[in-house]
């Protein structure tokens, strides 16, 4: 099985950067992914991580150490656009690439 | 190119009624799934399906019937529908596992409210 957490709540202001932190504990892994959900919105896919390391794509930048069980995304220049929920989702090692969520992390950027 | 679709986008059941949701994707998508999400509770996988024909439980199966006769459609049934059901509920597809991330592509979800 897979544990997940992360913050439930983040505040922070337009121009600034915020780091969102994910642990999980899992029986397997097989890669880590960052969704987006505005309210009343499906989720979008920001990022992929399954080695160790940083990704950057634009403003976001998702980090994994999977030795520590732990990732986090970086937001850069927020907007208030990026006001949303932030998901993070990790797939087991089995045959079929199921992805168990956390609860999601509400990022509420105030101007 | 449509992506994944849902219908119905929004419905309003009596306790015991029975309802189907459609999910269709439009992207050859081998994999799909039907997710609930519930205040407080994230997004939780309620059955997937790895090719036509095909169906496998997730975490919370119960109460939930599913079909992929197609490879492009995969649906969601509740027999007897029940308060606990009030959810929104999201299909996702996805490629075969192998290469990059095989990402889940969305459908815009379905706000099912039971009485």
């Amino acid at each position: 099985g897979q544990n997940i957490d992360q913050p439930t709540e983040m505040t922070a202001t337009e121009g600034a950067i915020v780091q969102i932190n994910c642990t999980y504990q899992t029986s397997g892994f097989n890669g880590l992914f960052w969704y987006q959900q505005h309210a009343g919105e499906a989720p979008t896919f920001l990022s992929y991580n399954v080695l160790d390391g940083l990704e950057e794509k634009g403003r976001f930048s998702s980090f994994l150490s999977r030795s520590k069980g732990y990732s986090y995304l970086l937001l850069k220049e927020l907007q208030m656009k990026d006001s949303a929920s932030y998901l993070c989702a990790v797939r087991d090692q089995g045959g079929y690439s199921t992805l168990t969520f956390g609860k999601g992390t509400m990022l509420l950027v105030s101007p | 190119n449509a992506g994944v679709t849902q219908t119905p986008k929004f419905r309003v059941l009596k306790t015991g009624q029975s309802m189907t949701l459609l999910c269709a994707q439009d992207m050859n998508h081998e994999y799909m799934y039907w997710y609930r999400q519930d205040p407080g509770m994230g997004l939780r996988l309620i059955h997937y399906s790895v090719g036509e024909g095909t169906t496998a439980k997730g975490e919370v199966p119960d109460g939930y019937n599913v079909s992929r006769l197609k490879k492009q459609n995969f649906l969601l049934g509740l027999e007897s529908a029940a308060p606990s059901q009030t959810s929104v509920y999201f299909c996702a597809s996805s490629y075969l596992v192998g290469g990059a991330g095989n990402e889940q592509f969305f459908g815009p979800g379905t706000r099912l409210t039971v009485l």
